[in-house]
């Protein structure tokens, strides 16, 4: 199995701040990455496929980078509605694990 | 539009085995290049993939619930399902069923349906 590591944890940030979330891949996943946003009471949304490629309708303050075993996503611009659970899940092999989550607080 | 929408049974109890459908509606599971899968989260804690089929019907599964995970298409219903048997209070979670194209994340989700398991 390819193990997902997310960090940090937990993220306090504030409205307006640049903020980036870091995964881990056990082991070579090339770019095939996506970043997924939960907010509570709802079922997750695709943010970015292919470690980079953002989903029609994502704002562009969104954005991901990276290949091999590390992958980064970033926010430029914090807004409200962006204060939520931030999880990767890398689809190069079966099993398709996800990280542990990244929680962005205020 | 496509949607999904799970169905099942609220409570199962211990030792039983959980049976989930997954309805998709404005699209066709038999479409090529298309998986479709099931996902999990217990409650407060992060997301467990447990498996999914592919639009020939090769299913692929979560090594840790391998021995109690089957994943099986309806093309004539247009339905995916899963059976999770020897339900224990840790399968107690929101299941959601997702749609995955080939090369992306997965883009289209159900609303979640949550299980308890009466222990």
């Amino acid at each position: 199995d390819i193990q997902m590591t997310q960090s940090p944890s937990t993220l306090s940030a504030s409205v307006g701040d640049r903020v980036t979330i870091t995964c881990r891949a056990s082991q070579s996943i090339n770019t095939w990455l996506a970043w997924y946003q939960q907010k509570p009471g709802q079922a997750p949304k695709l943010l970015i496929s292919q470690a980079s490629s953002l989903e029609s309708g994502v704002p562009s303050r969104f954005s991901g980078s990276g290949s091999g075993t590390e992958f980064t996503l970033t926010i430029s611009s914090l807004q409200p509605g962006d204060f939520a659970t931030y999880y990767c899940q890398q689809y190069n092999s079966y099993p398709l694990h996800f990280g542990q989550g990244t929680k962005l607080e205020i | 539009q496509l949607q999904l929408q799970e169905s099942g049974p609220g409570l199962v109890k211990a030792s039983e085995t959980l049976s989930l459908t997954c309805t998709v509606s404005g699209a066709s599971i038999s479409s090529f290049t298309f998986y479709w899968g099931w996902i999990r989260q217990p409650p407060g804690k992060g997301l467990e993939w447990i498996g999914c089929i592919s639009n020939s019907g090769t299913s692929y599964y979560s090594a840790s619930l391998k021995s109690r995970v089957t994943i099986s298409a309806d093309t004539s219903k247009n339905q995916f399902s899963l059976r999770l048997s020897s339900m224990s209070a840790a399968d107690t979670a929101v299941y959601y069923c997702a749609r995955r194209p080939r090369y992306y994340g997965y883009d289209h989700w159900g609303q979640g349906t949550l299980v308890t398991v009466d222990s």
